[in-house]
Formats: structure tokens, C-alpha cells, sequence
């Protein structure tokens, strides 16, 4: 069974550093969206990213932000300058559009300090 | 209200016992809903759709009342293996973005 795949499993930064998340979706996946969650807190979506552009996103996702997919084949998510409160659980989640259901990458621990 | 509420326990029940989860919801996560379950510092996973009509796998059964807003997952002869949070999840818009409750712990117990 294909599964959405996500790289590294764990990443420590230090505050004001950028860093990037990779995904892998699944190939007949055409909506790809990124969630995050922190610590005991629920899950929250970030953006969605449809036919190579954004389609929607929160007002998490600010400025220092953004997503491509470069290659048709991975699905990154980029932050610029790091906070603390960027530590989360990062979630890359993907679907046909067909219906809602969506399916989860394994997530990206993002440590901040 | 916020958009998808739900009671965050924890549950803890007897190996064999039924257990319900309910969650409520404000207009705009209102198109479709989902139960998914999340084990520690893991991924979500899809359990199941809920439809307005109801619906079961083995288990597990699901219901939507959309005149209430009120979503419910009935798990039955609970397994120790059921142990996780149980995450109501509306979906919303045209892009299909997930809204999320904060989810109800379940502890099944020997």
C-alpha cells in the first residue's frame, strides 16, 4: 500500500534558522496540504497546495512560510527564521480531491531553541 | 462554538466494554466528517467516514446528526489495542482543508 513519506523524522534548529521539510505524497495524490500540531494541542492546518499553487492557507502561515513542489514529485515546506513557537509536530497530508479523506506522513518533530 | 468540540477525557475502560465519543460542530466545518485515531506522538489515521445515515465497520459505528451538529463513534467490545485519541475531524471548503477537534483519550484496560 503507498504511503506518504516525510524527511527527517526529527529536526533541531536554533531560533532565527530555516529549515525544510520534506514530503514524499502519494502519486496519484493531487491535493497535498501541511498540518501541524503542538505539544497536547490540536491539530492545525497550515496551507493547501493545489495544480502547483496555493489554494488556501491559515493565518498561521505567515510570511515566514512557504511550500513548493519543485520536481512534481516532493512536496517541501519551508520556514524562514525560526521561533520557539514553531516547535510542532509537522504533518504533510495528501489526497485525490475526489473526497476529503486525506492521508498522513509519519510528521517531522521540529525542535526550536 | 468552536468549530469541532469534543468531551477530551480520559476515558478509561475495561477490555470488552463499549465505549461512545461525541463531538459537536459549528457551520463551518460542516460539509464532511471523519473519525480519525491517533496513537502517541504519531501520525493521524483514518478510521472512518461518517455519514448521515450511519455506518459500521465491524466495531465501530458512526453517526452524524446534522440537525444537532453532532457526531458520534460507538466503539464495542473494546480491545487493548484501541488505546489511543480518538480525533473528530470536519472537512471544509473547496480546497478540502481538515478542521480538527482536540480529540478524546481512550485508555483500554486488562
Amino acid at each position: 500500500e503507498p504511503e506518504v513519506t516525510q524527511t527527517p523524522s526529527h529536526q533541531v534548529t536554533q531560533m532565527g534558522q530555516e529549515v525544510i521539510l520534506r514530503c514524499v505524497p502519494i502519486s496519484n495524490h493531487l491535493y497535498f496540504y501541511w498540518y501541524r500540531q503542538i505539544l497536547g494541542q490540536k491539530v492545525e492546518f497550515l496551507v493547501s497546495f493545489y495544480n502547483n499553487e496555493i489554494s488556501e492557507k491559515s493565518e498561521i502561515f505567515d510570511d515566514q512560510f512557504s511550500v513548493e513542489r519543485p520536481d512534481g514529485s516532493n512536496f517541501t515546506l519551508k520556514i524562514r527564521s525560526t521561533k520557539l513557537e514553531d516547535s510542532a509536530m509537522y504533518f504533510c497530508a495528501g489526497g485525490t480531491g475526489e473526497t476529503y479523506e486525506q492521508y498522513f506522513g509519519p510528521g517531522t518533530r521540529l525542535t526550536v531553541t | 462554538r468552536k468549530e469541532v468540540e469534543q468531551d477530551p477525557g480520559p476515558f478509561n475502560v475495561p477490555e470488552g466494554a463499549t465505549v461512545a465519543f461525541n463531538c459537536t460542530y459549528s457551520n463551518s466545518a460542516s460539509q464532511s466528517f471523519f473519525w480519525y485515531r491517533q496513537d502517541c506522538r504519531k501520525e493521524p489515521k483514518l478510521l472512518m467516514s461518517v455519514y448521515s445515515s450511519g455506518n459500521e465497520d465491524g466495531r465501530f459505528t458512526a453517526q452524524l446528526n446534522r440537525a444537532s451538529q453532532y457526531i458520534s463513534l460507538l466503539i464495542r467490545d473494546s480491545k487493548l489495542s484501541d488505546s489511543a485519541t480518538y480525533l473528530c475531524v470536519g472537512g471544509a471548503g473547496n480546497n478540502r482543508k481538515l478542521i480538527w477537534g482536540l480529540g478524546t483519550s481512550l485508555a483500554v484496560n486488562p
